[in-house]
């Protein structure tokens, strides 16, 4: 199975612009997550989904929206995105039974 | 505050066992030890948890003192492949990832 798949693998963005980050999974699972990596900062929570129509807030939400219109994706807009955005962005799926998480492969995102 | 404390790095030759120490002081009766790696560029993968027992898969065993105020991670034969950097994670039961506090980890260099 191809598991959890996001687009694109990097992107240059002009900073003012707006932007989309997919995220597919393919296992069904009810739990889905944005993260952030920073060089030094770790991985940070940006918004969540525990099922399919509901979201939460991470730990830095802000700039960020999601939504999660069904099971199978959960992508991440940057609506007018900063250079502070520029990071690494990995999404994440789990599902209540089981006992791990699974992350992508992540979007490198700079934005000039 | 952080929950768990590593060691920045560690070296391990190849072919032998890498250990790698964690300690959670502060761990409740109700939270679990897990341990994720990252390998260069790539997300985050489950590696093994546990509660109180000693745990094994076909990846690593996980360690657990009797007090559960600290736990060690023993990849038994590794390879050059197993260079990453590596997390400990205490949480409350259940795989998701909402509750993954990841702290920057151990790198471990593997040595030919």
């Amino acid at each position: 199975t191809a598991g959890i798949t996001q687009a694109p693998t990097s992107q240059i963005l002009a900073a003012g612009r707006s932007m989309t980050l997919r995220c597919t999974q393919d296992m069904r699972h009810n739990a889905m997550y944005w993260y952030r990596q920073d060089l030094g900062l770790g991985l940070r929570l940006i918004h969540y989904s525990n099922t399919a129509g509901t979201t939460g807030k991470g730990e830095v939400p802000d700039g960020y929206s999601v939504s999660r219109a069904n099971t199978d994706d959960f992508p991440l807009t940057l609506a007018s995105a900063v250079p502070s955005q520029t990071s690494v962005y990995f999404c994440a799926s789990s599902d209540p039974i089981r006992t791990e998480a699974f992350f992508g492969q992540g979007t490198r995102l700079t934005v000039v | 505050d952080a929950k768990t404390t590593q060691p920045p790095s560690m070296d391990c030759a190849e072919g032998r066992a890498a250990n790698l120490p964690c300690n959670h002081s502060t761990i409740s009766g109700n939270e679990y030890v897990y341990w994720y790696r990252q390998i260069h560029s790539q997300g985050p993968q489950y590696i093994i948890h546990g509660l109180k027992n000693n745990e094994t898969n076909e990846m690593a065993s996980l360690i657990i003192t009797e007090d559960r105020k600290s736990s060690t991670l023993i990849l038994p034969h590794a390879t050059l492949r197993d260079t990453a950097v590596y997390y400990c994670i205490v949480r409350v039961g259940g795989g998701g990832a909402d509750g993954l506090t990841f702290g920057k980890g151990t790198h471990l260099i593997i040595q030919p």
